[in-house]
């Protein structure tokens, strides 16, 4: 069974950074791209960031500009988000999820229970 | 980036109602949409992929149509586990985009 569980939220300053983690397990973890989601209080879901099974591709959403990085250890099960320069507007409840790739792009089939970020000063 | 515009934001209606939210791309992307179910406190679950696959183990009261630049997400016959907020993703181009998101309330 599909079991994904992140950590590493909490409250942090403005410009500040923090590094999200995402452990995983019930599934062959090398052979699947891994994604990032986001929730804002009173938003809607917003596309953070995708990396391919391997690590050798990586995406992400418009809005980040530079300041995060996806990465991924294969053989920790584990999948990383490092976050820098962080804003207000980057509080929300951060989901990590394994994804599923089609002729083009990846759909999100399973999600973790997310993990809190609140950047306040 | 793809825009995914979600029509309409909210809807009331009652139990045993039919449901049915719009979704429309920007351009083109073929059959490349998921639908989402997301209630507070909850984690998002994928109900469809493929604009009209229904992901195992979600009933059948959902479906899903359309290609194109137009997509639909039906429910048929409301039960009151359905009150969410809906969502669509494009997985056609990156970035990887979700509509605003379609609020089902009780009426």
């Amino acid at each position: 069974q599909v079991h994904l569980v992140e950590s590493g939220g909490g409250v942090v300053q403005p410009g500040t950074s923090l590094r999200l983690s995402c452990a995983a397990s019930g599934f062959y973890f090398s052979y699947y791209g891994m994604f990032w989601v986001r929730q804002a209080p009173g938003k809607g879901l917003e596309w953070v960031t995708l990396i391919s099974y391997d690590g050798n591709n990586v995406y992400y959403g418009d809005f980040v500009g530079g300041r995060f990085t996806v990465s991924r250890d294969n053989s920790k099960n584990t999948v990383y988000l490092q976050m820098t320069s962080l804003t207000i507007e980057d509080t929300a409840i951060y989901y990590c999820g394994r994804g599923h790739a089609a002729a083009r792009g990846y759909f999100f089939e399973h999600w973790g229970q997310g993990t809190l970020v609140t950047v306040s000063s | 980036a793809v825009r995914m515009t979600q029509s309409p934001s909210s809807l009331s209606t009652s139990a045993g109602g039919r449901v049915t939210v719009t979704c429309r791309a920007s351009q083109s992307i073929d059959g490349y949409l998921a639908w989402y179910q997301k209630k507070p406190g909850k984690v998002p679950k994928l109900l469809i992929y493929a604009a009209s696959t229904l992901q195992s183990g979600v009933p059948s009261r959902f479906s899903g149509s359309g290609s194109g630049t137009e997509f639909t997400l039906t429910i048929s016959s409301l039960q009151a586990e359905d009150f969410a907020t809906y969502y669509c993703q494009q997985y056609y181009d990156y970035p990887l985009t979700f509509g605003g998101g379609t609020k089902v309330e009780i009426e």
